[in-house]
């Protein structure tokens, strides 16, 4: 099955720094990539995914890059806030298969 | 965008009695529905995934005997926790899929701790 790797698992960032958060996974047929920010006993929101016929997706100050060859994917923040200081989870799958793999999470701090 | 419903936030019970977790699509049909466990600091675990109008399909290493879950239409699912005990406290969550577009939607968790 799939198996999905998060690295770092903290990560702290003065304000108005970059964050990049990286992420493997083992089956190549894994084709959607979400991201998901946790704050503290509250769920999952979904915050950015991309899908394997993409290479990198946009979205303001949130980014995602695909790199299918090395089956990693990666978050980058640009600008943080201290609103940004949450757990983020990636997670792979395989549209259609209902099989979602999270990674170990990253818990992001920004230092005002 | 998709809303997922889920009750209670909270619940303490003691040991040995049961604990049932609703799960509800408030806007959308969900023909599958998920449910995740996640200890303190740590992340979100599948349990299983449940089926409308079948039975679930559990992971590896989880107790269906335990964990029983029903999905008796379109809009809810539920976990029942039996036979509650100390080491089964955690936070729940359910997630449901309403289309390629918007992705999984997670329910806000249930906190569950047996004393």
């Amino acid at each position: 099955g799939e198996n999905v790797e998060q690295h770092p698992s903290t990560l702290s960032v003065q304000e108005g720094d970059s964050a990049v958060i990286k992420c493997t996974y083992s089956d190549s047929a894994s084709n959607y990539f979400p991201w998901y920010k946790q704050e503290l006993g509250k769920r999952p929101q979904l915050i950015i995914d991309i899908r394997s016929n993409v290479g990198e997706k946009k979205d303001q100050r949130i980014a995602v890059t695909l790199n299918k060859t090395a089956k990693h994917f990666s978050l980058h923040i640009t600008e943080t806030q201290p609103e940004d200081s949450a757990v983020y989870f990636c997670a792979a799958s395989k549209r259609g298969n209902n099989d979602m793999r999270f990674g170990a999470g990253t818990r992001l701090t920004v230092k005002p | 965008g998709a809303v997922v419903s889920q009750h209670p936030s909270w619940v303490i019970c003691k040991s040995g009695t049961s604990v049932k977790i609703e799960c509800r699509s408030l806007d959308f049909q969900a023909t599958t529905m998920f449910w995740y466990r996640q200890f303190p600091k740590q992340s979100l675990m599948l349990m299983a995934t449940s089926n409308e109008g079948s039975k679930a399909t559990y992971e590896q290493g989880v107790e269906k005997d335990k964990f029983l879950i029903n999905h008796a239409s379109l809009t809810l699912s539920t976990l029942t926790v039996t036979s509650a005990h100390p080491e089964d406290s955690s936070f729940y969550i359910c997630s449901a899929e309403q289309g390629a577009r918007y992705g999984y939607t997670f329910g806000s968790g249930t906190r569950l701790t047996v004393v």
